[in-house]
């Protein structure tokens, strides 16, 4: 049973490109969150995705875009990259009738924007 | 502003010895969370605990929740170089049905041979 798998593991770009990142959760997982790790902090949360929605959202700016697809697996999008950008970006997926969450994280894509 | 303090930031120590880190906030929570994330990996969920002064063990690693549900305390007795990793606590946001996570900034444990 595969656990969550996201791609790419790398990446670098340039300031003001735009990246992509991709995320599959866990099998039986219907809700996919993203976050964002700096260098020597705790992951920030940037949205939460259940039933092709985006359901809550953190205090990121709307440079930072989402989708969830019909497989429940989900994308994140960030345009016009900043260096403060660069970070680990961490996929989290559920299930949303579970009572006690329990969160399963995959190996997230390091971004560079140089 | 940090919701959730954690202390303290780095330790370093050798193995055999015994350690605790901490996690404090000034906010009530319904349950908290604790995360080891290693290198290159993402977190990994180690327990959960839900009542005030509940204490739970993982094989070396004992977990308490305040009594007041502010804080908790994570303590490893007879450290191995494998418990080296960022310790995380984590609570969820009451509001959200979905699992929404507050971070604090961890704990970056280094256990020599």
């Amino acid at each position: 049973d595969a656990g969550v798998t996201q791609s790419p593991t790398h990446l670098i770009k340039t300031r003001g490109q735009q990246v992509t990142l991709r995320c599959s959760p866990k099998s039986g997982h219907d809700t996919v969150s993203w976050y964002q790790q700096a260098l020597g902090q705790g992951p920030q949360f940037i949205f939460q995705y259940y039933e092709e929605e985006e359901r809550q959202r953190g205090n990121f700016p709307d440079r930072f875009s989402g989708h969830q697809f019909p497989n429940y697996s989900s994308e994140l999008n960030v345009n016009a990259l900043l260096l403060g950008d660069s970070a680990l970006y961490l996929c989290a997926s559920t299930r949303r009738t579970e009572r006690m969450k329990k969160l399963f994280f995959g190996s997230g894509t390091q971004l560079s924007v140089l | 502003t940090q919701l959730l303090e954690q202390s303290p930031q780095f330790l370093s120590i050798q193995e055999g010895e015994n350690l605790t880190v901490y996690c404090n906030s000034s906010s009530v929570f319904s349950s908290l969370q604790w995360y080891r994330q290693e290198p290159g990996e993402g977190p990994v969920l180690l327990v959960t605990v839900v009542t005030g002064g509940e204490v739970k063990k993982l094989k070396r690693l004992t977990f308490q929740f305040g009594d007041a549900r502010k804080d908790s305390s994570l303590h490893i007795t007879a450290a191995q170089p494998g418990d080296t990793g960022l310790y995380l606590c984590a609570a969820l946001d009451r509001g959200s049905t979905l699992g929404r996570l507050y971070f604090g900034r961890g704990t970056q444990l280094t256990v020599w041979p």
